[in-house]
């Protein structure tokens, strides 16, 4: 398996529950990234981890809590999240750490409904 | 002013005409830029990148960067109904971000 891979694809969950996003590279990279792409809206940044250290806290609610256990492995654990949470939550990783300038390959997202 | 900036669209093209995608940066600081193609309900997928003035030229896309007037433009050629997408600028800053622009949807009409 190749690439960058996002569990699960869609979730639906309501406003009390707790869930975690996972996210796997194959690629080798330093630095992994979670986005949050909202409708009409461009890409946001949220958390930046870079060997396996986190650089990068876009002022994300703490409803949203990442954890990365390796550098192939980020997870975005969440809980109470609100109706405006919906998005398509992305990760990203990138070679050679963050802040060199290089590409970052996507995972397919997960698509998260709020209730 | 936003720190990356597109045209939202959408841009209708004719099939086997040129497709132009535009955007503009605000960090004069700015080393690196990338053009992602999103599909609708997929992700960002990475087509080209360019670092230094000047074109680079990859299969039909063609990716132009001037610093000095802080512009990058990708140029899609012989543009066919699968090109139909939303194009993402996307640049680093000098604080070793990459900042996304809102994209820009086109439409390629057979």
């Amino acid at each position: 398996e190749t690439g960058v891979t996002q569990t699960p694809r869609h979730l639906v969950m309501g406003m009390t529950n707790k869930k975690s996003l996972k996210c796997e590279q194959h690629l080798g990279h330093n630095a992994m990234y979670w986005y949050k792409q909202s409708a009409k809206k461009p890409l946001e940044l949220m958390f930046v981890y870079n060997f396996k250290e986190q650089t990068e806290n876009n002022s994300v609610p703490s409803r949203f809590s990442p954890e990365c256990p390796n550098s192939s492995h980020l997870f975005l654990h969440l809980h109470t999240l609100q109706p405006e949470d919906s998005a398509l939550y992305l990760c990203a990783s990138s070679p050679r750490g963050a802040s060199s300038n290089q590409p970052q390959h996507f995972g397919d997202g997960t698509r998260l409904s709020i209730l | 002013q936003k720190e990356v900036e597109q045209n939202s669209g959408p841009l209708s093209v004719p099939e086997g005409a040129i497709a132009s995608l535009n955007c503009t940066y605000s960090d004069r600081g700015s080393q690196s830029f990338f053009w992602y193609r999103q599909y609708s309900g997929k992700s960002p997928e990475l087509i080209m990148f360019i670092y230094s003035n000047g074109d680079k030229e990859d299969g039909r896309f063609t990716a132009q960067l001037n610093k000095a007037s802080q512009y990058v433009s990708l140029l899609i050629r012989d543009s066919q109904p699968s090109d139909s997408a939303t194009y993402l600028c996307a640049v680093y800053n000098q604080g070793g971000k990459l900042i996304f622009g809102q994209g820009t949807e086109l439409s390629v009409k057979p």
